[in-house]
């Protein structure tokens, strides 16, 4: 079984601050690694993806995750974050069934 | 990336009446569709997944009678809410990928139910 802990539930950064939102996975194998973000009343849209390529992934509107084995995690980051960036971003893992299993979210509030 | 339209994307209905929501992938062949619910400032819970053409395969606590889906064609699944009441008041999004368990899924844009 396999499971995804976000170790943050609220974030609040000031606008043009970095972004970190932390993400440990659990799993018998490396799985394959999402980011989502999902603003107010709207589906889910990809940021990045991990499939065992290389660690470090680039995904749109300037986020990045690194996944780290030997730490299980796979956090992201945003070196300057935008009035835009605040939603709720979900991580989630992929198992080989393709079943998504999604952590419980955190919240991204930004302060001008 | 591959889009999926959800339909409608709010429905107020009477407690005791059904409503259907529709997902259809528009330029892609949907083989799984997954179907979600999510509570006020919680996670997406999977209710259940349906391959094209067969029945849905629902996950524990969810009632197969009170969520009918259907997935005839590659392209369409419906889920519909039967004798809806207020505690069903929620969330629901859908997901769908095609070809093998390790690729992408895409989600829709969700809708938001609500029982009066």
């Amino acid at each position: 079984a396999q499971s995804v802990t976000q170790l943050d539930s609220h974030v609040s950064v000031s606008e043009g601050t970095p972004v970190l939102l932390r993400c440990n996975y659990s799993s018998s194998y490396s799985p394959s690694l999402f980011w989502y973000v999902q603003h107010p009343n709207k589906g889910l849209q990809l940021l990045l993806k991990y499939t065992s390529a290389a660690t470090l992934v680039k995904g749109i509107n300037g986020f990045e995750a690194e996944f780290k084995k030997s730490e299980t995690s796979f956090h992201l980051t945003k070196p300057s974050a935008h009035m835009s960036d605040a939603a709720e971003y979900f991580c989630v893992a992929m198992d080989s069934w393709g079943k998504l299993q999604f952590g419980a979210g955190t919240q991204v509030v930004v302060t001008p | 990336g591959a889009v999926v339209s959800q339909h409608p994307s709010w429905v107020i209905c009477k407690s005791g009446t059904s409503v259907k929501i529709e997902c259809r992938s528009l330029d892609f062949q949907a083989t799984t569709m997954f179907w979600y619910r999510q509570f006020p400032k919680q996670s997406l819970m999977l209710m259940a997944t349906s391959n094209e053409g067969s029945k849905a395969t629902y996950e524990q606590g969810v009632e197969k009678d009170k969520f009918l889906i259907n997935h005839a064609s590659l392209t369409l699944s419906t889920l519909t809410v039967t004798s809806a009441h207020p505690e069903d008041s929620s969330f629901y999004i859908c997901s769908a990928r095609s070809g093998n368990p390790n690729t992408e899924a895409f989600f829709g844009q969700g809708t938001r139910l609500t029982v009066v």
